[in-house]
């Protein structure tokens, strides 16, 4: 089974509105974090934002915001006020455990930003 | 701000040939990856390392090798390159306990094979 789903391939959104990117996670373990990376064409993997299992608060890192329901095993990532330099990949990860020696990787969804 | 660094950024080599991509980070984190990435994909691990003179296979069968002789240094090497070989090569890094784990990588190195 896959640990990450990401289940949009390619999303477009207007300029300086809001966009949710879907994240699903398979685990049984109770510690583990959740992170969203964005990369651009350029191809380097740029750390967003991190959620761990046991924060009770949503993350939130500037325009960014993880909107995390433990329940559902949902980790979206939300982007407000999109502006045309966010049209990238957006990778959506997950580590089980403090000692995880890897991280679980999504597929990817492309976004691209229209002016 | 992670510091994190690749090199070359790209390379074109002929079939047969040896290459080693280099990876430093001045974080001193414990733990290093390596990934292959073809373009809009998702990431394979092929090699992480907990620490000095430790190394692991990923879930990627891979033909390269790496080593771990310091902490801040995590080369890969491809023996004799190949056409198959040709994709982008991500070194990430991270620490090992009592943080979130979250993995820096480097800008990565983008290899084609003829």
């Amino acid at each position: 089974a896959q640990k990450i789903t990401q289940t949009q391939p390619g999303m477009f959104v207007q300029e300086k509105e809001a966009v949710t990117l879907d994240c699903t996670y398979d685990t049984s373990d109770q510690s583990y974090g959740l992170f969203w990376y964005k990369q651009p064409s350029s191809g380097e993997m740029i750390f967003l934002i991190y959620q761990g299992s046991y924060d009770e608060q949503n993350a939130t890192e500037g325009r960014y915001s993880l909107n995390f329901q433990k329940a559902r095993k949902s980790a979206n990532l939300v982007i407000s006020a999109s502006q045309l330099g966010d049209s990238a990949m957006y990778f959506c990860a997950m580590r089980e455990t403090p000692t995880g020696n890897q991280f679980y990787f999504g597929t990817g969804t492309s976004l691209t930003v229209i002016p | 701000e992670a510091d994190i660094y690749q090199t070359p950024r790209y390379l074109v080599i002929g079939t047969g040939k040896k290459i080693t991509l280099e990876c430093s980070q001045t974080m001193g984190h414990d733990k290093m990856y390596w990934y292959q990435q073809d373009p809009g994909m998702e990431l394979h691990l092929i090699h992480y390392s907990y620490g000095v003179n430790s190394t692991e296979k990923g879930d990627l069968s891979s033909e390269s090798t790496v080593s771990r002789i310091r902490t801040e240094h995590f080369p890969l090497t491809l023996e004799s390159a190949r056409p198959s070989h040709t994709s982008q090569y991500l070194c990430a890094s991270s620490e090992y306990r009592g943080s979130s784990g979250t993995q820096y990588f480097g800008p990565g190195t983008r290899l084609l094979v003829l």
